[in-house]
């Protein structure tokens, strides 16, 4: 079955910038998760959406950071006046619900020029 | 607070040899998850185990193996006779029994490479 989907795998901007990141989930997995990955790294945890509802948004790490999950599926994590601060891969996964295996995307990777 | 800890920031063996990578784990709760990630060169996370904080059986599958230690709060991660494709960079991960959270906690990963 498919997995984790994440587009684009590549995204390169300049400073200022508004970026988009998709993420479609596993089929049937009601829990979605962003995480960022910086070089050497473990992903660090940015949001949980629980359905469509965002149940913990605690890592987000400022208000220039936002994500959506409108239907319940695919989810678009949102970054407004980038920095090169936020290079970083963008990692999705998906579960079937909470304290249950998370199935990881194979990232986006965003370069900050 | 929640920290995961893995030392090893590096290990290096030949082909066949068993090999440990070591994760210690720190949180005030008693509800709790340990999970091991894959990071293969290819980039993408794969999981490899999931334990809840009241099963400390000690758990095999195939060549890997995992010890539970709560008293030490560590859950080691053992591959017996590994092989060149077992090199990755593998993570420990903890989760919090929380009401409305289920982030994952990762280390910062070990990265073992296997020659033949």
């Amino acid at each position: 079955g498919a997995g984790v989907s994440q587009t684009p795998s590549n995204k390169v901007t300049e400073k200022g910038k508004y970026v988009e990141l998709r993420c479609d989930p596993i089929s049937g997995h009601t829990a979605l998760y962003w995480y960022r990955q910086s070089l050497g790294q473990g992903p660090e945890f940015l949001i949980y959406f629980q359905g469509t509802g965002a149940a913990d948004d605690s890592g987000l790490p400022n208000d220039r950071f936002f994500a959506v999950r409108p239907e319940g599926s695919v989810s678009t994590l949102k970054i407004q006046r980038t920095e090169r601060g936020d290079s970083a891969v963008y990692l999705c996964a998906s579960s079937l619900g909470q304290y249950n295996e998370q199935f990881f995307g194979p990232g986006t990777r965003l370069t900050v020029l | 607070a929640q920290k995961v800890t893995q030392a090893q920031t590096e290990i290096s063996v030949v082909e066949k040899e068993d090999v440990t990578l070591d994760c210690v784990y720190e949180t005030r709760d008693t509800t709790y998850y340990l999970f091991w990630y894959k990071q293969p060169p290819s980039g993408e996370l794969v999981f490899l185990i999931r334990r809840n904080s009241f099963d400390e059986q000690n758990e095999i599958s195939g060549r890997y193996s995992w010890n539970f230690q709560k008293s030490t709060s560590s859950f080691n991660f053992t591959i017996t006779a590994s092989q060149v494709v077992d090199s990755a960079v593998y993570f420990c991960a903890l989760s919090e029994g929380g009401y409305n959270t289920d982030k994952l906690i990762f280390g910062t990963g070990t990265r073992l490479q296997v020659f033949p």
